[in-house]
């Protein structure tokens, strides 16, 4: 069974940073690509970013220049490092197997890990 | 303001069914293959459609989606009232070079 569990959101004041993980199992980690999709109260879904198996990354502009994406294969984990977070950031924020723009779309999600950007 | 557009809700009689649109652009919908995900109150979203039209295993027939142009749409039939969720489309949109959601829509089972 595909098993995603995320961790390391929380509180943190504008400005600051914070690392998300999702250690990932059930599947052969290194062959698939992954996603992170983020939710804030009340509102839809949003895109954040992607990574391929091969590593190449893909953001959206929202987070460009200040999220990045990667992943240790050697663990089967996925990361986020979030920066200069804004309480715009706010959010539910949803590891998921795959790649948005693949044939196969992305399933399954994570539970989430809430980030809550707040002074 | 959402790139992919769905209407805020829809709504219809147990039985009954419901169609949702999804309206793009060339550069997502128009060349890119379309998914749609269902959002259960208080849950995690879950793929209901993958490749416009394609139902990955244990979801029921009664959940169709079909893509046309820079279009998509979603139909529900049957209508059930476990059904009572928030639905979104999906794509990649090859010009932002990056995945795009629609706004969502709220399926009510009156």
């Amino acid at each position: 069974e595909v098993q995603l569990l995320e961790s390391g959101g929380g509180l943190v004041q504008p400005g600051g940073s914070l690392r998300l993980s999702c250690a990932a199992s059930g599947f052969t980690f290194s062959s698939v690509a992954m996603t992170w999709v983020r939710q804030a109260p009340g509102k839809g879904l949003e895109w954040v970013a992607s990574i391929g198996e091969s590593g190449d990354t893909y953001n959206a502009d929202s987070v460009k220049g200040r999220f990045t994406i990667s992943r240790d294969n050697s663990k089967d984990t996925l990361f986020l490092h979030m920066h200069s977070l804004g309480v715009e950031d706010t959010a539910l924020y949803y590891c998921v197997k795959g790649g948005i723009g693949r044939v196969q779309g992305i399933d399954p999600w994570g539970q989430g890990t809430l980030v809550t950007v707040s002074s | 303001q959402s790139v992919l557009t769905q209407p805020p809700s829809v709504s219809a009689a147990p039985g009954q069914k419901v169609t949702i649109s999804c309206s793009g652009a060339s550069s997502n919908i128009g060349s890119k293959t379309v998914s749609w995900y269902q959002q259960l109150p208080g849950t995690a979203p879950r793929l209901l459609i993958y490749d416009n039209n394609k139902r990955p295993s244990g979801i029921p027939d009664r959940f169709s989606g079909s893509k046309s142009g820079t279009s998509a749409t979603l139909d529900i039939t049957g209508l059930q009232t476990g059904d009572e969720a928030d639905y979104y489309c999906g794509a990649w949109d090859i010009r932002l070079n990056g995945g795009v959601f629609g706004g969502g829509t709220k399926v009510t089972v009156l």
